[in-house]
């Protein structure tokens, strides 16, 4: 099984500063990677997937990079609504897949 | 657009039964593998079972296996999960996800989700 490690449990920013997530996995995930924000009583969305991409109505201050074990989340200028908890989550092939346990990202 | 609907959570005993449904419309349902997972009070997602679009693979976590079913009607553009033996763990809010492919494991669409809580 593939664990996927989030870093920091917990980021405390304020709104316009710079987030930078890190998920890390065990062995390789080639870019099979995606990120996804959840918020409370919502549904969680995804934002990128194979690793760069973002998904459809992602603003663009959401970026993504990565391949193998070391993936990167960057969200510039937090808006009030980023505030959020972020997983990765990674895929190999059918049925296998994992998540992280997750980032915080609460306001300073 | 797309929407994804859950219904049939509720409040139950350990041990005893409930079935998960989830109404889909805004794409060819047919033409996608769709999942459930579920996220627990204070801990993170999981994914639960997931079902490929011609319902030829269907496939669980351990931590349910030979407790749930996932099944579905492309008729009905619909999307199930059976859950027996249900116990105190398995309480959480539990969502139907579309698959951005037929066996991607990337999930695009949630719905708002179901609570299901277990406890006596």
């Amino acid at each position: 099984e593939i664990v996927l490690t989030q870093s920091p449990a917990t980021l405390s920013l304020s709104p316009g500063e710079t987030a930078t997530l890190s998920c890390r996995a065990s062995q390789s995930v080639g870019h099979y990677l995606a990120w996804y924000q959840h918020k409370p009583g919502q549904a969680p969305r995804l934002l990128i997937y194979d690793a760069s991409y973002r998904a459809t109505g992602i603003p663009a201050r959401f970026s993504a990079g990565g391949s193998g074990t070391d993936f990167t989340l960057t969200i510039s200028a937090l808006e009030p609504e980023d505030f959020a908890v972020y997983y990765c989550q990674q895929r190999t092939k059918w049925p296998l897949l994992s998540f992280g346990g997750g980032t915080k990202v609460e306001i300073k | 657009d797309v929407q994804l609907v859950e219904s049939g959570g509720g409040i139950v005993q350990p041990g005893r039964s409930l079935r998960l449904s989830c109404a889909v419309s805004g794409f060819p349902f047919h033409g996608y593998a769709m999942h459930w997972l579920r996220h627990a009070p204070g801990k993170g997602l999981e994914w639960v079972a997931g079902i490929t679009s011609d319902s030829e693979n269907k496939d669980y976590a351990d931590s349910v296996k030979g407790r749930f079913t996932v099944s579905r009607d492309n008729a009905k553009n619909s999307l199930y999960l059976q859950m027996n033996s249900l116990r105190v763990d398995d309480t959480a809010f539990y969502y139907c996800a579309k698959d951005i492919g037929d066996q991607w494991l990337m999930f695009d669409h949630w719905g708002q989700g179901a609570l299901v809580t277990v406890s006596s």
